[in-house]
C-alpha cells in the first residue's frame, strides 16, 4: 500500500509567520504535488515536482514555495502566512506520467491550516 | 468556461436507487480521466479510471464520451456507504501533464 504522510493534521499560525508543511511518501514515486482545497473551489494545484530538486508551478503558486531535496519528501513553504492561506492542504504522489496506473495520485490525510 | 465542470449537487437518493453524475471538460486534447471519491474531512482516493471503451467495477460504471467531452459515473443499487463527494479528474498533455480536478458532486444516500 502506498503511504503518504503529512507532518501535521492541524496547524494554527499567525499572520507573517513562515510555515513549513512536510510530506513524505514511501513508494519511490517520481511525482509529488501540493494542493489546497477550499469549499466551492475544489482542489487547486500549488506546485508539483517530477524529480529531486525539480519543481513546476501549478495554478496558484503565489505566496508559496517548495523544496524537494530527497525523492520521498516534498515540502511546502508559506514564506509569510496570510489569512487567505487558511485552507486544507493536501499532498499527493504518483508513480510517473505515463499510463493510468502510473498517473494515479495517492493523497496524504491533509493539513488544516488556520492563519490568524 | 471552467476546464472541468461538475454539478455540485447534493444528489439525495434513496438506498437501492441508481444515480449518475456527469463531468464535462473543455480541453479536447485531454488524455486521461479518473473518478476519485472523497469522504467528509478525508483525503481523495481513486475510485476508478475511465477508459475509452467504458469500464465497470461492481456497481460502478464509468463512461467517456470524447465527442461531447464528458465522462460519467453510474452507481447502481446505492448503499449508505456510497455517500461521499465524487471528484472528476482530467489530465492533459503538454510537457508535464496538467492534472485538473473538478469541484466534486456530493452524493447523499438516504435510508
Amino acid at each position: 500500500d502506498v503511504k503518504v504522510t503529512q507532518s501535521s493534521r492541524y496547524l494554527v499560525k499567525r499572520t507573517g509567520e513562515k510555515v513549513f508543511l512536510e510530506c513524505v511518501q514511501d513508494m519511490d514515486h517520481e511525482n509529488m504535488f501540493w494542493y489546497r482545497q477550499d469549499p466551492g473551489l475544489g482542489l487547486r494545484l500549488i506546485y508539483f515536482s517530477y524529480d529531486v530538486k525539480m519543481k513546476e508551478k501549478g495554478d496558484i503558486p503565489e505566496g508559496y514555495s517548495v523544496s524537494r531535496e530527497k525523492k520521498e519528501r516534498f515540502s511546502l513553504i508559506l514564506e509569510s502566512a496570510s489569512t487567505n492561506q487558511t485552507s486544507m492542504y493536501l499532498c499527493a504522489s504518483s508513480l510517473s506520467w505515463t499510463g493510468k496506473f502510473q498517473e494515479t495520485q495517492y493523497f496524504g490525510p491533509g493539513t488544516r491550516l488556520l492563519v490568524l | 468556461r471552467k476546464e472541468v465542470e461538475q454539478d455540485p449537487g447534493p444528489f439525495n437518493v434513496p438506498e437501492g436507487a441508481t444515480v449518475a453524475f456527469n463531468c464535462t471538460y473543455s480541453n479536447s486534447a485531454s488524455q486521461s480521466f479518473f473518478w476519485y471519491r472523497q469522504d467528509c474531512r478525508k483525503e481523495p482516493k481513486l475510485l476508478m479510471s475511465v477508459y475509452s471503451s467504458g469500464n465497470e467495477d461492481g456497481r460502478f460504471t464509468a463512461q467517456l464520451n470524447r465527442a461531447s467531452q464528458y465522462i460519467s459515473l453510474l452507481i447502481r443499487d446505492s448503499k449508505l456507504s456510497d455517500s461521499a463527494t465524487y471528484l472528476c479528474v482530467v489530465t492533459s498533455s503538454g510537457g508535464y501533464q496538467k492534472v485538473t480536478f473538478g469541484t466534486g458532486t456530493k452524493l447523499q444516500v438516504i435510508p
